[in-house]
C-alpha cells in the first residue's frame, strides 16, 4: 500500500531562517515523489518531482531511500513562501497518487 | 478553458439530499482523480479513473460515494444522502501519464455544505 506522511501539520519560521518540511513514505516498489503547493486563493499546483532533481522557487527536495524520506527544504525563506505544502508519491508507471496530509507554512516578517 | 473545470463551485444542500460534482479534465488526460480537501485531514483520496482500466475505488468513503467517467473524459462524483461530515472541498485533478510521470493538474475544487 502507498503511504504518505508529513508529521508537521503547522510550521512557522522567520523570513530569511532555513526551512525543512518532513515527508516519510511507505511504498514496496519504487516510487515517484512530488511536492505539491497551494497559495491562498489559489489551485494546488506541482512544486518539484524529484525524478527532475530540480530546484524551484530555492527549494530542494532529495529521495533517500534508505530513511523512505523526500524532505523539502529551501536555505533562506521568504514570506511569499508562506502556503500548504503536500508531499505525494506515485508508483512508476500509471499508478494512483496519494498524498499526505499537508504542512502549512508560515514565514514571519 | 485550458485547465481542470469544475461545478459547482459551491454547493448548499440539505442533510439527505445527492450532490452531483462534475469535473471537466483537461482534454486528453487519461488519469482524472478526485479528492476530498477537509480541515486537518488533508488531502484525501477517493478514486482514480485511468483510461480504460477499472477504476480504483479504494478510497471511497462509503457505499453512498460513486464516480463515473464518460466517454473518458467528464467525471460526476455523486453523493447520495448527504451528511454533516460529508462538508469539505472536493478536488478533481487529471494527468497526461507519460512514462509514469504524473504531473497532476488540479481544478479549483468544488466547496459542498450539508446543513
Amino acid at each position: 500500500a502507498q503511504r504518505v506522511t508529513q508529521p508537521e501539520k503547522l510550521l512557522s519560521v522567520f523570513k530569511g531562517a532555513p526551512v525543512e518540511l518532513k515527508c516519510n513514505y511507505s511504498y514496496s516498489g519504487s516510487p515517484e515523489l512530488f511536492w505539491y503547493v497551494q497559495y491562498s486563493r489559489q489551485r494546488l499546483q506541482l512544486l518539484l518531482r524529484h525524478i527532475s532533481r530540480e530546484s524551484i522557487k530555492g527549494f530542494t527536495a532529495d529521495l533517500n531511500k534508505g530513511e523512505t524520506s523526500f524532505h523539502l527544504k529551501k536555505p533562506f525563506a521568504q514570506e511569499e513562501d508562506s502556503a500548504m505544502y503536500y508531499c505525494a508519491l506515485s508508483g512508476r508507471g500509471a499508478q494512483k497518487l496519494v498524498f499526505g496530509q499537508g504542512t502549512r507554512l508560515t514565514i514571519n516578517p | 478553458g485550458a485547465g481542470v473545470s469544475q461545478s459547482p463551485s459551491n454547493k448548499v444542500t440539505e442533510k439527505g439530499k445527492d450532490v452531483e460534482l462534475r469535473c471537466d479534465p483537461i482534454s486528453g488526460h487519461t488519469a482524472l482523480y478526485w479528492y476530498r480537501q477537509s480541515l486537518g485531514q488533508g488531502l484525501e483520496f477517493l478514486i482514480y479513473f485511468q483510461g480504460n482500466s477499472a477504476p480504483d475505488k479504494s478510497g471511497l468513503p462509503s457505499d453512498r460515494f460513486s464516480a463515473e467517467r464518460t466517454g473518458g473524459s467528464v467525471s460526476t462524483l455523486t453523493i447520495q444522502r448527504t451528511q454533516q461530515e460529508d462538508s469539505a472541498v472536493y478536488l478533481c485533478a487529471s494527468s497526461l501519464e507519460t512514462r509514469g510521470v504524473t504531473e497532476a493538474f488540479f481544478g479549483q475544487g468544488t466547496r459542498l455544505t450539508v446543513v
